[in-house]
């Protein structure tokens, strides 16, 4: 079975640094997406970034990007320049496609505290 | 862009009551996936739909059905309802062929009392 990990349950940063969240997976699948969630305190599931299993170029978005370790089943999320706005819930998740099975499996997460 | 509509937003029932919960796919998506989700928890997948037929099954309790209509919107119906289904309940939809636009609606917040 598909299984995501979250090894920090919470984490604080002060604001304008840099943070990077940690998350591995297992998987014997090949066709796969991985994603970073953001979860703030109204509790609607924000997506941050994702990535194609088989891109090997590492998905950014502003200040948002991943290091993304296929062989290793790592799929780490660095926050750059952290605002006082990206405090909330962040969640890994995977999904495969393809195949007769399209749900998200979602890591414990890791509740981020940006600190003034 | 049209997002994933979830109504109501807000529900408060009683022990033993019914709720149903709606959902409205983003158009061209083929794919409707429910969600619960408990406070300090995980989003666990309680059922997903794939063109209208039922596609896979998660942890939703039996006291729990969905179905999805002809114009692809979904309903989850929930009866004798207990204190423990109180959460967020998230709807979801995507492509199956690519999940690339995997989209959350702002879910229904479920309150039982």
């Amino acid at each position: 079975a598909q299984t995501v990990t979250q090894s920090q349950p919470e984490m604080s940063v002060q604001e304008a640094e840099t943070v990077t969240l940690s998350c591995t997976y297992d998987t014997s699948e090949n066709n796969y997406y991985l994603f970073w969630y953001k979860q703030p305190p109204s509790r609607q599931m924000i997506l941050v970034i994702r990535q194609e299993a088989y891109k090997q170029q590492n998905a950014t978005e502003n200040r948002f990007s991943v290091n993304f370790q296929k062989a290793a089943k790592s799929f780490s999320l660095k926050i750059s320049d952290s605002q006082l706005g990206d405090t909330a819930m962040y969640f890994c998740a995977w999904v495969n496609y393809g195949g007769s099975q399209g749900n998200l499996i979602f890591g414990k997460g890791t509740k981020l505290s940006v600190k003034p | 862009a049209a997002g994933v509509i979830q109504s109501p937003r807000h529900l408060i029932k009683e022990k033993r009551e019914t709720a149903t919960l709606k959902c409205y796919p983003i158009p061209r998506h083929d794919t409707v996936y429910w969600y619960q989700q408990g406070p300090g928890q995980d989003p666990q997948f309680l059922i997903s739909f794939y063109e209208k037929m039922q596609s896979d099954k998660g942890s939703i309790p039996d006291r729990f059905s969905a179905q999805q209509f002809s114009d692809y919107h979904s309903e989850l119906n929930m009866s004798s309802l207990e204190l423990g289904d109180s959460a967020l309940y998230f709807c979801a939809s995507s492509r199956r062929s690519s999940p690339r636009g995997y989209t959350f609606g702002s879910g229904t917040r479920l309150t039982v009392v």
